[in-house]
C-alpha cells in the first residue's frame, strides 16, 4: 500500500493565482482530512469528509474548497491565494469511528508571494 | 473549548538523557490523548494514545499517562537516542466531527 500520497511536494504561487492541491489514499478510509501546519500553531483542520458526496468544516475552512467525489481521492483547492495561505498542508484518512488510526500523508508545502 | 498546550522548544539532550515533554489540555467533555511524532520531512506518526483517565500509552520506550485531576498528558523516555530527534505532537479528540486538536508541537534534538 501506499498509503496516503500529495502531490506536489512544494508550490510557489502568486497571490491570486488558484490551484488544487492533490490527496490519495489506497487503504478504503471512508474519512479524509485536511491540515495545514503554521510555526507555533500546530495542525488547524481546514476540511474534512466522511465518506464520498460529504464534506465539511473544520476549523480554518475560509479560502479553501473541498470535494469528495470517490473514497479514494480529497482535493484542496485555493480559489485565489493569499499570502496568509502560505504554510504546510497535510491530507490525512482514517477508517470511520476511528478517528484516532489517522495516516498522514507527507505534505506539501506551499509559498504565496 | 478545546485546547493542548505543550511545552515549548527546542529541546536539545545527549543521548541516553531522560526526557519529558509537557502537555495539558482543556476540553468540554471526556477526550482521548495521543502524541504524534513527526521526523524531518515526514508526515506526523502516531507514536501511543491514552482512551480513558489513568490509562497508560506506551510505544519505542516512550511513555504517558492520562492524568485527570491535572488534565496532563506528559511524554516521557528514559533514555533517548539519535534516532528519536523529531518534533513531537499532543493532541486530543472528542471524536465530533473527526477533529483533532493539537499542540503546537516540541522540537527535539538528541545529540551523540
Amino acid at each position: 500500500n501506499a498509503g496516503v500520497t500529495q502531490t506536489p511536494k512544494f508550490q510557489v504561487l502568486k497571490t491570486g493565482q488558484s490551484m488544487t492541491l492533490q490527496c490519495a489514499q489506497d487503504m478504503n478510509h471512508e474519512y479524509m482530512s485536511w491540515y495545514r501546519q503554521d510555526p507555533g500553531m500546530g495542525l488547524r483542520l481546514i476540511h474534512y469528509s466522511v465518506g464520498a458526496g460529504i464534506t465539511d468544516q473544520g476549523e480554518v475552512p475560509n479560502g479553501y474548497n473541498v470535494s469528495r467525489s470517490t473514497t479514494e481521492d480529497f482535493p484542496l483547492r485555493l480559489l485565489s491565494a493569499a499570502p496568509s495561505q502560505t504554510s504546510v498542508y497535510f491530507c490525512a484518512s482514517n477508517p470511520s469511528g476511528r478517528v484516532y488510526e489517522q495516516y498522514f500523508g507527507p505534505g506539501t508545502r506551499l509559498t504565496v508571494t | 473549548g478545546n485546547s493542548v498546550t505543550q511545552m515549548e522548544g527546542p529541546v536539545t539532550l545527549s543521548e541516553e538523557a531522560f526526557l519529558t515533554i509537557n502537555c495539558t489540555y482543556t476540553a468540554t467533555g471526556y477526550p482521548s490523548l495521543f502524541w504524534y511524532v513527526q521526523y524531518p520531512g515526514e508526515g506526523l506518526q502516531l507514536l501511543l494514545k491514552a482512551t480513558k483517565a489513568d490509562d497508560k500509552g506506551s510505544n519505542k520506550g516512550f511513555e504517558a499517562t492520562y492524568r485527570k485531576e491535572t488534565t496532563s498528558f506528559h511524554l516521557e523516555k528514559g533514555s533517548v537516542q539519535v534516532s528519536d530527534s523529531a518534533v513531537y505532537f499532543c493532541a486530543l479528540t472528542l471524536y465530533t466531527g473527526n477533529q483533532f486538536y493539537f499542540g503546537t508541537g516540541t522540537s527535539l534534538t538528541v545529540i551523540p
